[in-house]
Order: C-alpha cells, then sequence, then structure tokens
C-alpha cells in the first residue's frame, strides 16, 4: 500500500513568510515528485529529483532529496498569494513504475 | 506540456448501474495509464496501473471485478465503476507519464456522485 506520509497536513502563513513541507517514505525511493493542486483542479507537476542529496530550485521553491533517498522537502520563500494549493510529493519505488502519492500539505497564505 | 484529456468531467448516476470514465493522451502515445481516486481533502490514492494490450494491475484492496480497466489503444484507457453504489462517489483522475518514470500528465478528473 502507500507509506509515503506528509507534514504537516495544513499550513497557514502570512504572505511573505517561509513554507516548507516535507516528504517521508518508509522504503527507499527510486525518484520523487512533487505535484501542486488548486481546490477544484488537477496535480500539476512541479519537478522531478533522481539523486540522493539532490537540490533543486525554482525561483523562490527549493526543493530536496534525502540522502538515503526516503524523504524530500519543498521549502518556498516568501509566500504569496498565489501559493495557495495541495503540495504532493509522489515517490516511485524501486521496483515497479507506480508513484505513490504522499498526504499533501494543504497551504493557505494569508494576504 | 503534454495534454491529458478525461471525460466525463462529472457524471450522477443511480445506484446499480455502470459508468464509464474516458482517459485520452492527445498528443502522445501512454502504453502506461495510472487510475487514482481521491476523497474531499485527501491524497490521491492509486487504484490501478493500466497497461496497452495487457491486463491491468491493481493496487491491494481495489476490486478489479468492480473497477473494470480497459487500454485497448497507445491513446485511450478506459475505467468502467459497474454496480456503483453511493460510497463509489468519488473524484476519479487519471494520469500518463510522456514517458516511463518522468512527469505524469493529469486528467482534468471525473467528480462521480451515486445517488
Amino acid at each position: 500500500g502507500q507509506q509515503v506520509m506528509q507534514i504537516p497536513q495544513y499550513q497557514h502563513v502570512q504572505e511573505g513568510e517561509d513554507f516548507t513541507t516535507y516528504c517521508n517514505s518508509s522504503t527507499t525511493l527510486s525518484n520523487i515528485q512533487w505535484y501542486k493542486q488548486r481546490p477544484g483542479g488537477h496535480p500539476v507537476f512541479l519537478i522531478q529529483l533522481v539523486k540522493s542529496g539532490e537540490v533543486k530550485k525554482q525561483k523562490r521553491l527549493t526543493f530536496q532529496f534525502g540522502e538515503a533517498k526516503k524523504n524530500s522537502s519543498l521549502h518556498i520563500t516568501a509566500t504569496q498569494t498565489t501559493d495557495v494549493g495541495t503540495y504532493f510529493c509522489a515517490g516511485l519505488k524501486n521496483t515497479g513504475n507506480q508513484f505513490y502519492f504522499g498526504t499533501g500539505t494543504s497551504l493557505t497564505v494569508i494576504p | 506540456g503534454a495534454v491529458v484529456s478525461q471525460h466525463p468531467s462529472r457524471v450522477i448516476c443511480k445506484s446499480g448501474t455502470s459508468v464509464k470514465i474516458e482517459c485520452r493522451s492527445l498528443d502522445f502515445q501512454a502504453t502506461t495509464m495510472f487510475w487514482y481516486r481521491q476523497f474531499p481533502k485527501q491524497s490521491l490514492m492509486l487504484m490501478a496501473t493500466s497497461n496497452e494490450g495487457s491486463k491491468a494491475t491493481y493496487e491491494q484492496g481495489v476490486e478489479k471485478d468492480k473497477f473494470l480497466i480497459n487500454h485497448a489503444s497507445l491513446t485511450l484507457s478506459t475505467l468502467t465503476v459497474t454496480s456503483a453504489h453511493p460510497e463509489d462517489s468519488s473524484f476519479y483522475i487519471c494520469s500518463a507519464p510522456h514517458r516511463m518514470n518522468t512527469e505524469a500528465f493529469f486528467g482534468q478528473g471525473t467528480r462521480l456522485t451515486v445517488v
């Protein structure tokens, strides 16, 4: 079954504050992806991490893949109201080709 | 990016009837598609992996006779919810990777309500 957990489940921040969501898997992952889903919408791909310890940046977003390839994080610097949505990690196990989604973190940004 | 189209976006059906949901990759061929189910404010739960030309692979706890999957061509996978019950009401969403183990493109999702 799916065993990818994310914390926190919900996060409310003031606009301009930073935000971080953490993704943890019970098993080693081949790679990990991050998606953003707006209310009423479908998940939209943000990034994929493959290498142990990898760090990637997209403007105000920083993504990390843990050394053991069991955890990952997404950090948003100086949040904006457009960052509102639910952020999901999705892990690909070393066996198989299915991605399992994390439990998600719902971000609310207060103007 | 690549486009995945899902139809219908919303459907209301009576208990006991069957509903078919289509997932099409519009500008690329998808040998594999994934079907997820999402309850309100919850994560996407992988139901099954649809493989073109072969049987679908179902996740543990998902009834294959209840959720029939057909992937007859490289651009179309269908999910049929058979003998639907109110507890089958949910948001069903498909995805297809452009290439294996790369980013997945999601359909718009189907909101199923069984009355």
